[in-house]
C-alpha cells in the first residue's frame, strides 16, 4: 500500500463547471501524476510534478491544469468542464529508488460531465 | 507512432493453461524498463512484472513471466496455469530515460483476458 488517496471517488457534473479532484499520498514522494483512462487508450499521462510548485505537462493536458503546494497533495482541476473529459482519473507516484521502480496508483475517480 | 501496441483487443483461456499477452513497444532510449499491469472489474491498477533494458534475463514473479526479445522490441507477458482470478485487463507500459526524466509510464490500450472454467 503506497498510501494514496484519491478524491472524490465518483463524481458528476455539468457542462461548464469547475472541477478539481485531489490526490494526496502519506510517504512524501516526489514524482506524481495525472492519468486518465478511455477505453481503447489505455491511461494517458495529462500532468505530472516532480517536486513542490514543479509540474509539467503530459500528452493529453488541453483543459487540465495542476498545483502541487505541499508534497502530500497533487490537484487536478477541469476548468470548465467538457464532455470529452468524461473518464476514469488515476494519480500515480514513483518512489525514486533506483532501478526497476513500479508505479503505484490510487483506486481512480470516476468523473462524468453531463 | 504508438510506443506500445498491445494487438490483442481480448482473449480467452481455459482455466489452468498458459496463456501469452503481446506487447511491442517503440523507443530509441538504450535505458528503458517494461511492466505489465492488471485492471480487475474493481478497478484498480495491480503491478505484475518488471524487466529492465539492461537486464540479461527475462523476470518472473510467481506465474508470471515476461518474454522479452529486444531485437523484436516485444515483451510479452506469459500467465501459466491461468486462474479464475486472472480474469481481468492487461496492461503493458513503458518507462524511458532510467532513474532521470520524468519517470512517467506510457501504456498500450490493453487487453482483457477471460479465463473459462
Amino acid at each position: 500500500d503506497a498510501g494514496i488517496t484519491q478524491s472524490p471517488r465518483h463524481k458528476v457534473t455539468e457542462t461548464g463547471t469547475p472541477v478539481t479532484l485531489r490526490c494526496h499520498q502519506t510517504e512524501n514522494h516526489r514524482y506524481m501524476y495525472w492519468y486518465r483512462q478511455d477505453p481503447g487508450h489505455g491511461l494517458r499521462l495529462i500532468h505530472y510534478s516532480y517536486g513542490v510548485k514543479d509540474t509539467d505537462k503530459g500528452e493529453v493536458s488541453d483543459g487540465y491544469s495542476v498545483s502541487r503546494s505541499k508534497t502530500e497533495d497533487f490537484l487536478l482541476t477541469l476548468e470548465s468542464a467538457t464532455s470529452s473529459q468524461t473518464s476514469v482519473y488515476f494519480c500515480a507516484i514513483t518512489p525514486e529508488a533506483p532501478g526497476g521502480t513500479e508505479a503505484f496508483f490510487g483506486q481512480g475517480t470516476r468523473l462524468t460531465v453531463v | 507512432a504508438q510506443k506500445i501496441t498491445q494487438t490483442q483487443p481480448g482473449m480467452f483461456v481455459q482455466e489452468k493453461e498458459a496463456v501469452t499477452l503481446d506487447c511491442t513497444y517503440d523507443t530509441s532510449d538504450p535505458s528503458y524498463g517494461l511492466f505489465w499491469y492488471k485492471q480487475p472489474s474493481s478497478g484498480e491498477m495491480i503491478f505484475l512484472i518488471y524487466q529492465g533494458s539492461y537486464d540479461q534475463q527475462n523476470a518472473t514473479e510467481g506465474r508470471y513471466s515476461l518474454n522479452f526479445q529486444k531485437a523484436r522490441k516485444s515483451a510479452n507477458l506469459v500467465i501459466s496455469a491461468s486462474q479464475l482470478g486472472d480474469s481481468a485487463m492487461y496492461f503493458c507500459a513503458m518507462r524511458e530515460g532510467g532513474d532521470t526524466g520524468r519517470r512517467a509510464l506510457t501504456f498500450g490500450s490493453g487487453t482483457r483476458l477471460q479465463v473459462q472454467p
